[in-house]
């Protein structure tokens, strides 16, 4: 199984500011089949990035991913109010499917 | 556009069946090829990938919960289904469906809470 590890566990920041969050996989994740979620308190996740840089439909393009095989990373370039939430990877290059533990973003 | 709807049981008593359905609505279980999965997330915690189906009916289930895990499919409800037996408490949590292996629509989410 492939333990996906994020870091840092918490990231206060002033809105305006830059956000870099790390997702680091146990072992390579085939074919960058890696996603990002955001998730608000009591809501489901909502998918961001998809094949580890691929904005899904709707996302602002002040989200974006990168990276390959163990090491990925999502920046937001300007938090929004709304960005203020809990962050999560997850593989899907692998059986089983697995996700990281979370970055919650909150405001300083 | 694509909806997913939980439901099923908020209270199942312990080492008992937990049983949802997952209703889809904006596409078609069948026609479409698609992963439809099983997402769970304790109260304060992470996600955990339950098991897939896809539209075949072929399954893959996490190995920490294969042995207690069913998934299956009615296409002629659109309905997907998830049975969990033997439950503990440790089982409480929201319960989410999703599509694809990329989980690009969800369920708002079910909780199940497993007590006597």
């Amino acid at each position: 199984e492939i333990v996906l590890t994020q870091s840092p566990g918490t990231l206060s920041l002033s809105p305006g500011e830059r956000a870099t969050l790390s997702c680091r996989a146990s072992q390579s994740v085939s074919s960058s089949y890696l996603t990002w979620f955001q998730q608000n308190p009591g809501q489901a996740p909502r998918l961001l990035i998809y094949g580890a840089s691929s904005r899904a439909t709707g996302i602002p393009d002040r989200f974006s991913g990168s990276g390959s095989g163990t090491d990925f990373t999502l920046t937001i370039s300007r938090l929004e109010p709304e960005d203020f939430a809990v962050y999560y990877c997850q593989q899907y290059g692998s059986s089983p499917w697995t996700f990281g533990q979370g970055t919650k973003v909150e405001i300083k | 556009q694509v909806q997913l709807q939980e439901s099923g049981p908020g209270l199942v008593k312990p080492s008992q069946t937990l049983s949802l359905t997952c209703t889809v609505s904006g596409g078609s279980i069948s026609s479409d090829s698609y992963y439809w999965s099983w997402i769970r997330q304790p109260a304060g915690k992470g996600l955990e990938w339950i098991g897939r189906i896809y539209t075949s009916g072929s399954t893959n289930y996490n190995p920490s919960l294969k042995s207690r895990v069913t998934i299956s499919v009615d296409t002629s409800k659109n309905q997907f289904s998830l049975k969990l037996s033997s439950v503990t408490a440790a089982d409480t949590a929201v319960y989410y469906c999703a599509r694809n292996f990329y989980f690009d629509y969800w369920g708002q989410g079910t909780l199940v809470t497993v007590s006597s």
